[in-house]
């Protein structure tokens, strides 16, 4: 089955850049999607189709995908960014999903 | 506003069954695959199985087939998930939430649905 790896933790100083990555055999070629989740809540779709941006999501956040890493990256961390962050695909009719980053905003 | 609303917090003692629910509003229900994903405490995040309103046609991950049963009544645009017969470790937050095709990914959530199962 395929397989998302994530970096458990990532931690980035407030107004700096955050990137969480997401690798996979050959991800590049397949699309993949990034959701948010705050302590307490649901999931939140924050990038689709590898760079992509749903409406409300703020320009900060964005997206690349290429040969075996996906990355999502955060410009001008803020405080409300912190949250656990976890890839997904789509792969043999299954999907499959990314062991989540928690991102700390310092 | 396109909403997936579930069912509220359960309590359960192992070897009860339980039926947990996820209604959709302000989209074609019958149009869009509905999938379950479970969340065990302070874990991430697992892809459970989905279900296509229209047909009730409906795929399980490998590491849930047998263990529970998705459904859906389109009539009242509802999906279901079911467990028979209950365990300790079936104690987690599960989720329904919308695919969006043909690329795959899932929006929105619905709020999720706490289950504990202890005796």
């Amino acid at each position: 089955s395929y397989e998302l790896t994530q970096p458990l933790s990532v931690s980035v100083a407030l107004g700096q850049t955050a990137r969480i990555t997401c690798e996979g055999n050959n991800i590049g070629s397949k699309n993949v999607h990034w959701y948010q989740q705050k302590p307490g809540q649901a999931p939140v779709l924050v990038i689709y189709r590898d760079t992509n941006r749903p409406s409300g999501i703020p320009e900060r956040f964005s997206g690349s995908n290429s040969g075996n890493t996906a990355t999502l990256t955060i410009t001008r961390a803020q405080a409300g960014d912190e949250a656990d962050y976890y890839c997904q695909v789509w792969d043999s009719s299954t999907g499959v999903f990314g062991g989540g980053t928690k991102l700390t905003v310092l | 506003e396109v909403q997936l609303v579930q069912s509220g917090a359960e309590v359960k003692k192992p070897g009860e069954s339980l039926k947990i629910s996820c209604k959709g509003s302000g989209y074609s229900f019958t149009n869009y695959w509905i999938g379950w994903v479970r969340q065990m405490p302070g874990k991430g995040l697992e892809w459970m199985g989905i279900i296509y309103p229209g047909d009730s046609d409906t795929r399980y991950s490998p590491s849930f087939q047998g263990q529970v049963t998705i459904s859906a009544d389109k009539s009242i645009s509802t999906a279901y998930l079911q467990w028979s017969s209950l365990k300790a470790s079936d104690t987690a937050i599960y989720y329904c939430a919308r695919r969006q095709q043909p690329y795959n990914w899932f929006d929105p959530w619905g709020q999720g649905t706490l289950v504990t199962v202890s005796s």
